[in-house]
Parts: C-alpha cells; sequence; structure tokens
C-alpha cells in the first residue's frame, strides 16, 4: 500500500501564479480530506469530499480556493491567483469507511513569492 | 479560531524522563484523537478515544479523555529521543462527522 500520494511535494511560485496541488487518495478509502498547516495557525481543515462529493468547505479562505474530485482516485486543489500569505503545507488525507483513521500524505510545501 | 488548546506549546526534556501534554477545549468531543508529526511528514495517528473518562494505553504512552469530552492528557514515561515530534490533538463535535478541529500542538524535545 503506498499510502495518500502527494505531489508535488515542493512548489515556489510568483504571486499571482495558478498553483494546482494533486492528491491520490489510499485506494478503497471514500473520504478525502485537504488541510492546510501553517505555524501561526496550526493545521486547518479546508475542505472534506465523501464519496467525491464536497461535504463541507467552510475553511476554504476564499474564492481563490478551489477543489475537485473527479473520481475516488484523485482531488486536486487550485490557488488562482497564488498571494504570498498562501505559503504553507498542504496535506490531503483519506479516510476509510471500516476504520477510525485519517491517513496523512506527505504535503506540498508552497512557496508563494 | 483554534477551539483546541494545547499546552504546553514547546517541551524538552532529557531521555528517561516524563512528559505530560494537554488538551482542553470548552466543547464536547464525540472522539478526541492525538497525533505525532515528524519533520517533512504528515501527522500520524497514535490512538482515539470515546469514551468520558477513557484511559489508553500505547507502550509507554498513556492517553487519558476526560469526564466531560472536553481535555485530554497524553503521559510519556521514561521518554526516548524516538518520541521527539509535534503532537496534536483533534476532535470531533458530536454533530460533524469526520470533521476535525486540530489544536496547534505541543513539540516535544528529548535529548540524549
Amino acid at each position: 500500500d503506498a499510502g495518500v500520494i502527494q505531489s508535488p511535494r515542493h512548489e515556489v511560485t510568483e504571486m499571482g501564479q495558478e498553483v494546482t496541488l494533486r492528491c491520490k487518495p489510499i485506494s478503497g478509502h471514500n473520504s478525502l480530506f485537504w488541510y492546510r498547516q501553517t505555524m501561526m495557525r496550526g493545521l486547518e481543515l479546508l475542505i472534506y469530499f465523501n464519496n467525491n462529493v464536497p461535504i463541507d468547505d467552510s475553511g476554504m479562505p476564499e474564492d481563490r480556493f478551489s477543489a475537485k474530485m473527479p473520481n475516488a482516485s484523485f482531488s486536486t486543489l487550485k490557488i488562482q491567483p497564488s498571494e504570498p500569505r498562501d505559503s504553507a503545507v498542504y496535506f490531503c488525507a483519506s479516510w476509510g469507511t471500516n476504520n477510525n483513521e485519517q491517513f496523512f500524505g506527505p504535503g506540498t510545501r508552497l512557496t508563494v513569492l | 479560531t483554534q477551539l483546541l488548546e494545547q499546552s504546553p506549546q514547546f517541551l524538552s526534556i532529557q531521555e528517561g524522563e516524563n512528559l505530560t501534554v494537554y488538551c482542553n477545549s470548552s466543547s464536547v468531543f464525540s472522539s478526541l484523537q492525538w497525533y505525532r508529526q515528524e519533520p517533512g511528514e504528515g501527522p500520524v495517528l497514535l490512538v482515539t478515544v470515546v469514551t468520558g473518562g477513557e484511559v489508553k494505553k500505547l507502550k509507554r504512552l498513556t492517553f487519558q479523555f476526560g469526564d466531560a469530552r472536553k481535555d485530554s492528557s497524553l503521559h510519556i514515561t521514561a521518554a526516548q529521543t524516538g518520541d521527539t515530534g509535534l503532537y496534536l490533538c483533534a476532535g470531533a463535535a458530536t454533530d460533524s462527522w469526520g470533521k476535525f478541529q486540530f489544536g496547534a500542538g505541543t513539540q516535544v524535545v528529548v535529548t540524549p
């Protein structure tokens, strides 16, 4: 089992550019979560999906952020346009119905200059 | 706004010593989880507690859920350098399945 896969692991971009982060959940898991982690705000839930459907996006900071889950094995988090305050580590996690555990990916470290 | 307050924020101890970290809230949680995160990696689940007053042990780690399900503690006995990491607690509200609110974390450093 490869675990949750995220790409890229590191992203450096300039302010105003579009950024797309990708996540492949663990096969068979039907819930997927996107988090953002910063020193100031800790680990924040941005959005989560259940069976590919967005259930709660109240944590998405503003309209510049959007997330999709076109199928059970892939999700994207897009920031357009990016700003320096978006710099953070973004984690994806998946959850299966047969256990009570979120499995986190290794994260994408985003730096917006 | 963090609903879960963790204390202390940072803890440095020597190998062999004991330590306790705390997670407090004014909210009632249906379940509470503890994670450990190492640099460059995602958090890894250590334990889930669901019953008020519950105590769970994982080798040298002891987890307790408060009677009112508003607080929790993690106690490590005879700490080892491998216990170094960021310890996060996360609570799920009674009406929000799967939506966990994380505390800011306690950074624990165990020195030889």
